[in-house]
């Protein structure tokens, strides 16, 4: 069973330019996350999405979007590029929407690698 | 809002030794998950524990356990004979019922093992 991928590896951009990151889930599963690994600021959660909608959102500007495709696969956009958006991005699935009682664990892609130069 | 702390930022054993790393969390809440991630430097989060926060019985995962003290908020990790592939940057995180799914992550704790 393939794991969740996320594509690409790695992506170099400057300032002010917009950045796409994508991410294909574990077959089966709908919801699929997004947290920011920046360098000493650990993981912070960005998007969550389930059944194509947008669920619950982390303390990220708007410039930080997404969405959900059909196939459940999603899209992380950022635009204005800042330094500070230079990360690892990270994306997880699960299976459908989780009740606390549910035990169902998000399992993690590779990440993409953005720097901003 | 929840937090989750890691006060050890770097910790080393030795070979088949067996070491603890330590998280302490804040909730209201009383209906939570917690976890256990390891992400060695080829840098994918992998699943190592969890532990639903209703069971009183602490999980074992082969190798890895936890000691739960839901009173004291507290959820350790203890690794047994540890293994050279057992190196990673640990993280413990937490999801609870407002959570809305997010998981909430710790600093994380560098392990190193050594031959």
């Amino acid at each position: 069973e393939a794991g969740v991928t996320q594509s690409p590896t790695h992506l170099i951009k400057t300032r002010g330019q917009q950045a796409t990151l994508r991410c294909s889930p574990i077959s089966g599963h709908t919801s699929v996350y997004w947290y920011q690994q920046a360098l000493g600021l650990g993981l912070q959660f960005l998007l969550w999405y389930d059944e194509g909608e947008e669920r619950n959102r982390g303390n990220f500007p708007p410039r930080f979007s997404g969405r959900q495709f059909p196939n459940y696969s999603s899209e992380l956009n950022v635009n204005a590029l800042e330094l500070e958006d230079s990360a690892l991005y990270l994306c997880a699935s699960s299976l459908g929407e989780q009740s606390p009682y549910d035990n169902q664990p998000q399992h993690f892609g590779d990440g993409t690698r953005l720097s901003i130069l | 809002a929840q937090t989750v702390t890691q006060s050890q930022p770097e910790m080393s054993v030795q070979e088949a030794e067996t070491v603890t790393l330590s998280c302490t969390y804040d909730t209201s809440e009383n209906n939570y998950y917690l976890f256990w991630y390891k992400q060695p430097p080829s840098r994918q989060m992998i699943l190592v524990i969890r532990q639903e926060a209703y069971k009183q019985q602490n999980a074992t995962e082969n190798r890895f356990s936890v000691n739960f003290q839901k009173a004291a908020k507290s959820f350790s990790l203890k690794i047994s004979d540890s293994q050279l592939g057992d190196t990673a940057m640990y993280f413990c995180a937490f999801r609870g019922e407002t959570s809305g799914s997010r998981l909430t992550f710790g600093e994380g704790t560098q392990l190193t093992v050594n031959p």
